[in-house]
């Protein structure tokens, strides 16, 4: 089966500089991989996704870029803002009706 | 839109009981649903998934007599957690799959189940 790796576990940086979170996976037959943001005690939030079928994406200040030979796919989140700490996971997946692998999480803090 | 909710979001019960957890998607239809654990600092473990008219699908070491899953309609489903004891206190979230865009889900916000 298919098994995603994250790192960095935990991140820290100051307001306004940018922040890398990276996932690689093993299952060549993924074709989707989103990234969620949760807040303490609430539900994932997704935050943006990718296909294979693009190498990056962007939205506004957070861009996805995905590198199908490696097998690995990373977050970026530029200008960071207090309000940008939470914890980010990364999943992948087959696609339609197939289930999620999730990473193992990153802990994002920015520090004013 | 794409808005899942989850109800309730906190509960507390004695060992023993039993306790039902709502998921409803609320401006999608949704053919298949997922329930999920969470314990604290740790990713989502997938428990199930329940797809609009079907048997659930259970993960492996997942009890089936313990956790009753039912999806009796496109925007419903609901997760039973049946003669709870303490360690079953966890974050229990579901997430929907639009039917279409099936390959996105979206989750719910969660609810926090505290065994006594």
């Amino acid at each position: 089966g298919e098994n995603v790796e994250q790192h960095p576990s935990t991140l820290s940086v100051q307001e306004g500089d940018s922040a890398v979170i990276k996932c690689t996976y093993s299952d060549s037959a993924s074709n989707y991989f989103p990234w969620y943001k949760q807040e303490l005690g609430k539900g994932p939030q997704l935050i943006i996704d990718i296909r294979s079928n693009v190498g990056e994406k962007k939205d506004q200040r957070i861009a996805v870029t995905l590198n199908k030979t490696a097998k690995h796919f990373s977050l970026h989140i530029t200008e960071t803002q207090p309000e940008d700490s939470a914890v980010y996971f990364c999943a992948a997946s087959e696609g339609a009706g197939n289930q999620f692998y999730f990473g193992t999480g990153t802990s994002l803090t920015v520090i004013p | 839109g794409a808005v899942v909710s989850q109800h309730p979001s906190r509960v507390i019960c004695k060992s023993g009981t039993s306790v039902k957890i709502e998921c409803r998607s609320l401006d999608f239809q949704a053919t298949t649903m997922f329930w999920y654990r969470q314990f604290p600092k740790q990713s989502l473990m997938l428990m199930a998934t329940s797809n609009e008219g079907s048997k659930a699908t259970y993960e492996q070491g997942v009890e089936k007599d313990k956790f009753l899953i039912n999806h009796a309609s496109l925007t419903l489903s609901t997760l039973t957690v049946t003669s709870a004891h303490p360690e079953d206190s966890s974050f229990y979230i579901c997430s929907a799959r639009d039917r279409r865009a099936a390959d996105t889900q979206y989750f719910g916000p969660g609810t926090r189940l505290t065994v006594l």
